[in-house]
């Protein structure tokens, strides 16, 4: 089936290190979104990448688009204690007989950041 | 504006008894809705979609089921509970529709269960 791979699975870092967790399709995705889960809370949705080759920046947080549509990361520049959390890569795919009239979302299994002050 | 409501945030329920877990969405319509299990320090699992009413895929066989009784609605169930049932659930919702540029899953704000 169609999946979405993401590494590493948990990432302990010291405050003001980088961080960047990487995310894999088996097959070409429409989309790609990431969702930062905090502690004790629910996925919510940061950006969404829709070029091929495509980079999209928030601030210390850096996305990237593969040029195949196949992969991505998320780079955060000097972490910070508030950027402790699960972070979460999303592939957009067709539902199975849809005939592209719906989508769908298959999530990676997340990359668990902890940050050091 | 939209809005996404899940309730109880907790629960704790003994390993038999029966379960259900409700999901209501407002400011929209004709939703996609999804529930998802997320056992401690994993992953998200699809449990449930289903893009209309009455309309339910199941992605994965186990003890749950799950009901769509009106378009803003989403229940999940079960009949007796497992231990195994344990974990925090999350509903959601997004678009329906052939524009894949405009899909983006809201959650709501979980329902932590544990079976004991």
């Amino acid at each position: 089936g169609q999946q979405v791979m993401q590494i590493p699975q948990y990432q302990h870092v010291q405050e003001g290190e980088d961080f960047t967790t990487y995310c894999n399709s088996s097959t070409t995705l429409s989309n790609i979104q990431w969702y930062k889960q905090r502690p004790g809370g629910h996925p919510v949705f940061l950006i969404q990448l829709v070029k091929s080759g495509e980079v999209k920046k928030q601030k210390r947080l850096t996305f990237q688009f593969g040029e195949a549509k196949k992969n991505s990361s998320l780079h955060i520049t000097a972490t910070q204690t508030t950027d402790v959390g699960t972070y979460f890569c999303a592939g957009i795919l067709p539902t199975e007989n849809s005939g592209g009239s719906n989508y769908k979302l298959t999530f990676g299994k997340g990359t668990l950041l902890t940050v050091n002050p | 504006s939209q809005t996404i409501h899940q309730w109880p945030a907790t629960l704790v329920q003994p390993v038999g008894s029966p379960l259900s877990l409700e999901c209501t969405v407002e400011g929209t319509s004709n939703p996609n809705l999804y529930w998802y299990r997320q056992a401690a320090g994993r992953g998200l699992q699809l449990l449930f979609y289903s893009v209309g009413i009455g309309q339910i895929s199941s992605e994965v066989p186990q003890n749950l089921s799950a009901s769509r009784p009106q378009d803003r609605q989403f229940i999940l169930s079960s009949k007796k509970l497992l231990l195994s049932d344990s974990g925090f659930y999350l509903c959601a919702w997004s678009v329906f529709g052939p524009f894949s540029s405009s899909l983006v899953y809201t959650f709501g704000s979980g329902t932590r269960l544990t079976v004991v």
